[in-house]
């Protein structure tokens, strides 16, 4: 009965990898977004797909890439990774956009070494 | 864009007394205010929130209050308690426009029992 999960919860690889963090949201919600955390716990949205459409897309570098297959998944591909690139992503969902609430899924630590 | 200040970083308080949660946020056109609490390891969840046509909102043992004219909000958590330990974010949002959140850089809350 999860609400909001990704996979896989922890990531370690080596720098100039090419990796993908899987989400998906079962709450029947239109919108869904990726945010970064940092090792300072600072939170900041990448990106944001309402009906599979991608709707806010910040200042990301083109190494990542979101897919979303149906409403129901958000995908981040990251190429080539950098050391600069560890940090806890979490995924979230709102039940439409606009809507308030977001909840968030269990995040995916990655490291890269 | 949107720059939220929240301060302070880290408070520590002792159980039964309360705790301030200071923010301030840049763009007049924000009207939209959530609070989220991080456990060590978890999610961030949604705690409470406001709009800018309330200048006040309360929640049991938390509160929030909103000066739109100072741009700065708060939040208020009374008769602390060990499970009230925690990162708190606050967020602000132009909900008429994009409904990005902009978070504020969080602060680690210690309730010493």
């Amino acid at each position: 009965d999860t609400a909001v999960s990704q996979t896989p919860k922890y990531l370690v690889t080596q720098m100039g990898n090419d990796k993908s963090i899987k989400c998906e949201q079962n709450l029947g919600h239109d919108t869904m977004y990726w945010y970064k955390q940092d090792s300072k716990k600072f939170l900041k949205i990448m990106f944001s797909y309402n009906n599979k459409e991608l709707i806010i897309n910040e200042t990301v570098p083109n190494r990542f890439s979101p897919k979303s297959p149906d409403k129901a998944h958000l995908n981040l591909h990251i190429n080539s990774l950098e050391l600069g690139d560890s940090a806890v992503y979490f995924c979230a969902s709102s039940a439409r956009y606009g809507s308030s609430e977001q909840y968030f899924g269990p995040g995916t630590r990655l490291t890269v070494t | 864009g949107e720059n939220v200040e929240q301060h302070p970083s880290t408070l520590s308080v002792q159980e039964g007394d309360s705790a301030v949660i200071k923010c301030t946020y840049s763009d007049s056109a924000s009207n939209y205010f959530p609070w989220y609490k991080q456990e060590l390891g978890k999610r961030p969840q949604l705690i409470i929130d406001i709009r800018s046509n309330v200048g006040e909102k309360k929640d049991q043992r938390i509160a929030v209050t909103l000066n739109k004219t100072a741009k700065h909000f708060s939040l208020h958590i009374t008769e602390t308690q060990p499970e009230d330990s925690a990162v708190y974010f606050c967020a602000a949002s132009n909900w008429s426009n994009d409904y990005k959140l902009s978070f504020g850089a969080g602060t680690t809350v210690t309730v010493r029992a």
